[in-house]
C-alpha cells in the first residue's frame, strides 16, 4: 500500500459524459501526478501540480483538466469523453516538486467509455 | 522530443535464469532514471539512478546507469515466477521550471516454473 488513495476504482460510462476522478496523495505529499495507461499508447504523464499550483503539463487533451485543492486532494476532470479515453488513470504523489524525487502510485481508476 | 526507449519489449525466461532489461533515453536536462515494477496494479518503485557507473542493489534485482550512453539495465538473478511483472523505465527531465517524468513502454518479464 502506497498510502496514495483513489476513487472510484471502476468507472463505465457513455461517450459524450463528463466524470471526476479523485486522488488523496500520501500524508506531507505536496506533488500529484496524473498518468494515463492505455494497452496502446503506454504510461503517458498527463499533469503535475504542487502544493495547489499546476507545476507540469504532458499530454493532456484540452477535454481534460485538473485542480489540487487547499487539502492537497486532487481530482482530474474527462469531459465529452470518447471511446479512447478508456484507460487506467494513475495518480502518484511525491513530497516536493524538485527532481530526484520518487514517486509513489495510487491503485488507479479504471475508466470505460462505451 | 523526450524519448525513452525500453527492450526487449518482451522476454520469456526460466525460473533460475538471470534476466536483463534495457532502457535508452533522450531526454533535455536529464535529472535521474527510475525503475517501476508493475504487476496487475499499480507500479511499485525499484531503483532510482542519478548518478553515472553506480550499481544499485537489492536482493536480486541490481540496475546500473550510464549517462554518457544514456542508457541503463536492470538485472534480475535466479528469477522466480513472482517476478513476473511489466518493467517500467522513467526518465526524470526538468524543463522550464517543471519536473516532468517520461516512461518508457515496458518489458514484459514472464519467468516460467
Amino acid at each position: 500500500d502506497s498510502g496514495v488513495t483513489q476513487t472510484p476504482k471502476h468507472l463505465i460510462t457513455a461517450t459524450g459524459q463528463r466524470v471526476t476522478l479523485r486522488c488523496s496523495p500520501r500524508s506531507g505529499d505536496l506533488s500529484v501526478y496524473w498518468y494515463q495507461q492505455s494497452l496502446d499508447q503506454g504510461l503517458q504523464f498527463l499533469i503535475q501540480y504542487y502544493n495547489g499550483e499546476e507545476r507540469a503539463k504532458g499530454n493532456i487533451l484540452e477535454r481534460f483538466s485538473a485542480q489540487q485543492f487547499p487539502d492537497l486532494h486532487s481530482e482530474l476532470n474527462l469531459s465529452s469523453l470518447e471511446l479512447g479515453d478508456s484507460a487506467l488513470y494513475f495518480c502518484a504523489s511525491s513530497a516536493t516538486q524538485q527532481g530526484g524525487e520518487t514517486q509513489y502510485f495510487g491503485p488507479g481508476t479504471r475508466l470505460l467509455v462505451l | 522530443e523526450d524519448k525513452v526507449v525500453q527492450s526487449p519489449l518482451s522476454l520469456v525466461v526460466h525460473e533460475g535464469d538471470t534476466v536483463t532489461l534495457n532502457c535508452s533515453y533522450e531526454v533535455t536536462n536529464f535529472r535521474s532514471l527510475l525503475w517501476y515494477k508493475q504487476e496487475k496494479k499499480a507500479p511499485t518503485f525499484l531503483f532510482m539512478l542519478t548518478s553515472s557507473g553506480i550499481e544499485k542493489k537489492s536482493g536480486r534485482l541490481s540496475s546500473i546507469l550510464d549517462k554518457k550512453e544514456l542508457f541503463s539495465i536492470l538485472n534480475i538473478t535466479a528469477t522466480q515466477t513472482g517476478d513476473s511483472a511489466i518493467y517500467l523505465c522513467a526518465v526524470e527531465a526538468f524543463s522550464r521550471g517543471a519536473q516532468k517524468l517520461v516512461f518508457g513502454q515496458g518489458t514484459r518479464l514472464t519467468i516460467n516454473p
